[in-house]
């Protein structure tokens, strides 16, 4: 049972690029989320969703964009990156009925 | 708008007493608050929960107390250890929104 698994766990982008941070759950999670970290701070929620075909906003989605055309797969994509979303990305789950969340080992990404 | 919050940054202790971190939050609805513990390079892990309709619950070496009037949430931790030295976030969540809300984090340092 692998729980949560994001790749990369590290990425340099310059100002501009485009790329896709993965996310996959085998545990047959209903939620999914995406959630940035900045140093010092708390969990911020980029996007969310509660089932396959079904994705929302949270506090802080400009810029990234998602999909979950399957329960187990959440992909993020950053449009255009940003000096800005320089961050550390955590992809996490759980079950509907559920409040434990399963968080990823996160992404360090980092714009320059 | 719905906002969790910790009192304090940083907390120091020493090994062998009890630790006592803090959170306030602002949304009545909460149906469930949840304490996390991040270490160093990693992501989050669920320590312990209670429901809104609960005022205490305990578990392996650590409480949680909720009280609603003052819409004040506690984590206490006996006999802190060395192990115990790392980042705690409570954070709450609305059952069936989808989405969890973090506050900031208290960073625990043990010294021995």
């Amino acid at each position: 049972n692998a729980g949560v698994t994001q790749t990369p766990k590290f990425q340099v982008l310059k100002t501009g690029q485009s790329m896709t941070l993965q996310c996959a759950q085998d545990m047959n999670h209903e939620y999914m989320s995406w959630y940035r970290q900045d140093p010092g701070m708390g969990l911020r929620l980029i996007h969310y969703s509660v089932g396959a075909g079904i994705t929302d906003q949270g506090e802080v989605p400009n810029g990234y964009n998602v999909s979950r055309s399957t329960t187990e797969d959440f992909p993020l994509r950053l449009l255009s990156a940003a000096p800005s979303q320089t961050s550390v990305y955590f992809c996490a789950s759980r079950i509907r009925s559920g409040n434990t969340i399963y968080f990823g080992e996160g992404s360090w990404l980092t714009v320059v | 708008g719905e906002s969790v919050g910790l009192h304090l940054p940083t907390l120091s202790v020493q090994e062998g007493d009890n630790s006592i971190i803090n959170c306030a939050y602002s949304n009545s609805a909460s149906d469930y608050f949840i304490w996390y513990k991040q270490e160093s390079g990693k992501g989050p892990q669920f320590i312990i929960d209670i429901r809104s309709n609960m005022d205490k619950r305990q578990g392996q070496r650590v409480t949680v107390l909720l009280n609603k009037t003052v819409k004040h949430l506690s984590l206490q931790i006996a006999a802190t250890q060395p192990g115990d030295s790392a980042v705690y976030f409570c954070a709450e969540n609305i059952n069936n929104a989808g989405k969890s809300t973090f506050g900031d984090g208290t960073t625990l340092t043990v010294k021995p």
